[in-house]
Order: C-alpha cells, then structure tokens, then sequence
C-alpha cells in the first residue's frame, strides 16, 4: 500500500535550519511529484512548493524562494524539504503529498512533522 | 495567484442533514483543476473530489462536487458522524492553492 512517512517533530532556534524528510513506499517513487504545504496551528493549509523525483527539478511558491530547497534520494525512495532562516512564524505542521503531475490532486499524504521555532 | 474563497466558514447542522459547502475562485479554475479534501482535528487532509466532480478511492456517494469556472460546490446528501470535519478546496491548474476551510460541525 501506499505510504509516506515523514520524519519526527523538530525544535529549532530562530535563524536555524531544518530539514524534514518524507520516505515513500508502495509506488514507483519517480512516477509522482511530491508536494510540501504546511498549516500553522489554527490554520489554513498553505503550499511551499514540489519535486518532480524523476528528474530532481522544483518548483517553489513564491512565498518561499530564497529559503526553501527540496531534494530526493532516488535509492531509498526519500524526498527531503529544507527551509532556512526560521523565525518563529514558521511554526507549523509540515507535511508532504504526492501527484501524478503538476495538474493532478493529491491522493496520498505524509502523517505530518510538528517544527517549533522557538527561542 | 488564484484565490479561493470558501464559505461560510462554518456550517452548523444535524446528522442527516445536507450540506453545501462553496468554493469561489478570483479567476476561471481551467479544466476543473479542483479537488475537495477533508480535515479531522491531528491529521493530515485526505483527498475527497478532484477534478471538480469525480470522488476519490473509498469515499461514499453521500459526496458530490460539482461546478466549474469560479464556482464550485461540495454537496453531502446526508451527514454521518463522521462526516464532522473541515473541508478545503484546492485548485492545481494554475501553481496550488487552497480555500480557508470550512468547518462542519455538530449542531
């Protein structure tokens, strides 16, 4: 069956880094994009952008250029999002979901990772 | 950017009961590039309707979406316990956005 599991909860200091991960299983790994959104607690859900496995090329939203980069390794079927410069607005539940392509929905989704940004 | 505007953002009603959840967007969504997900407090959303109409693996015909252009609905014929949750809307045929939500609770 189809899984995406995301890495454990993060606490991190503002200015800091962090770097989630989001291991698939179940599919060929390079036949679906995978996306990143995020909710603040309380909040809506809000998209930080995708990768196309197959061939590592991205597409960030605009709200995240500059600070977010996401990644894949090919041979354990992982796909990694790393956002820099935290503050504390960043505080959220990140999680990742995948797509058959850029114009497809989103079927499957990660259980989610808590980041605290915090001092 | 495309923006969805969801209302109302919270629908009171009683199991039974039907509700009709509306999705608006600030300019044509193309080809029906909209999806309807489902939120239930600590958990991740799970995907109802896409392409406007058409349901998801698994979810029960009580669900229907329909619209097109900038306005879309998601209708539940009769609510089920279950069915208490938030609903987004998300259109993926310009980048990716979603609507506010729109809670269905318990009257």
């Amino acid at each position: 069956q189809v899984q995406l599991v995301q890495s454990g909860a993060e606490m991190k200091k503002p200015g800091a880094s962090v770097r989630v991960s989001c291991k698939a299983s179940g599919y060929t790994f390079t036949s679906h994009y995978v996306f990143w959104v995020r909710q603040a607690p309380g909040q809506g859900l809000e998209c930080m952008g995708m990768i196309n496995p197959s061939r590592g090329s991205t597409t960030y939203a605009q709200n995240f250029q500059g600070r977010v980069t996401m990644t894949r390794d090919t041979s354990t079927s992982t796909v990694y999002m790393e956002l820099s410069s935290l503050r504390s607005e960043d505080t959220a539940v990140y999680y990742c979901a995948r797509a058959e392509s850029g114009i497809h929905s989103w079927d499957y989704w990660g259980q989610g990772t808590l980041v605290i940004v915090s001092s | 950017e495309i923006v969805l505007t969801q209302s109302p953002g919270t629908l009171s009603l009683s199991p039974g009961e039907r509700a009709t959840l509306s999705c608006r967007a600030s300019q044509s969504v193309g080809s029906s590039y909209l999806a309807w997900y489902q939120q239930k407090p600590g958990q991740a959303p799970r995907l109802f309707i896409y392409g406007a109409s058409s349901r998801a693996t698994g979810i029960p015909d009580r669900f229907s979406g329909s619209g097109s252009g900038t306005d879309f609905t998601l209708t539940i014929s009769r609510l089920e316990p279950e069915d208490f949750a938030v609903y987004y809307c998300q259109q993926y045929g310009s980048g990716w956005t979603f609507g506010q939500g729109t809670k269905v609770e318990i009257k």
